[in-house]
């Protein structure tokens, strides 16, 4: 049973325009909303996070919506940049128990 | 500088041997996790440890098996009894379990067993 849900195995978007990634949820117990940037043969590196109380987190060029009522949750890249171009991974968890992780979007940034 | 080290970054091993992958940590962390990633398939939970000489089995931990001797040591054995043992094999630490607490990752190791 698929906790974490990427829906959309890829996009493609050109330079300068917004990327938006999305991610839904299914336990109504999550609390904690993570987004990791992820390039070929290397690790995942964390990108932004958001509690459950907010609804939206802003780090520059990234921005992170959360709808509870809708289990929903974005992410918003503005302006896209070639260097953008990697898979982006959601996760979830509780306040006691491990990282739940989506199967990841891959994004391209096309000039 | 903190971070997790993975070695080696490639392996080649041949079908039916047992093969250990490396994991250290000097981010002082207390849990610690193994993922795999197959293509299309995201990143999928092996084991994880919450302190030394504890671990638990995630959601496909058959065919492997992890030990916890050292806070900054989780080195991962897939044995010959894991089917499909080729795959990225990502180490991840973190302050604790849950909690809001991030996972740092290590830059993975890739297995091809032939």
């Amino acid at each position: 049973d698929q906790q974490v849900k990427q829906n959309s195995p890829s996009l493609s978007v050109q330079e300068g325009r917004i990327s938006i990634l999305n991610c839904d949820y299914t336990n109504s117990m999550f609390d904690y909303f993570l987004w990791y940037k992820k390039y070929p043969a290397e690790g995942p590196t964390f990108l932004i996070s958001i509690s459950s109380i907010k609804d939206k987190n802003e780090d520059g060029r990234f921005t992170v919506f959360l709808n509870k009522s809708a289990k929903h949750l974005s992410l918003h890249i503005v302006p896209s940049q070639p260097g953008d171009s990697a898979v982006y991974f959601c996760a979830a968890s509780t306040n006691t128990d491990k990282l739940i992780f989506g199967t990841g979007t891959r994004l391209q940034v096309f000039p | 500088d903190g971070g997790i080290t993975q070695s080696p970054k490639y392996l080649f091993r041949k079908e039916g041997q047992n093969v250990t992958l490396s994991c250290e940590q000097n981010l002082n962390h207390d849990a610690m996790y193994w993922y795999r990633q197959d293509p299309g398939q995201g990143l999928r939970l092996i084991y994880y440890s919450q302190i030394v000489n504890d671990f638990q089995k995630g959601d496909i931990a058959e065919g492997y098996s992890v030990s916890r001797e050292k806070k900054e040591s989780f080195p991962l054995t897939v044995t010959s009894a894991q089917k499909n043992p080729t795959a990225f094999y990502l180490c991840a630490s973190s302050i604790r379990t849950g909690g809001h607490s991030p996972l740092h990752f290590g830059n993975g190791t890739r297995l091809t067993v032939t």
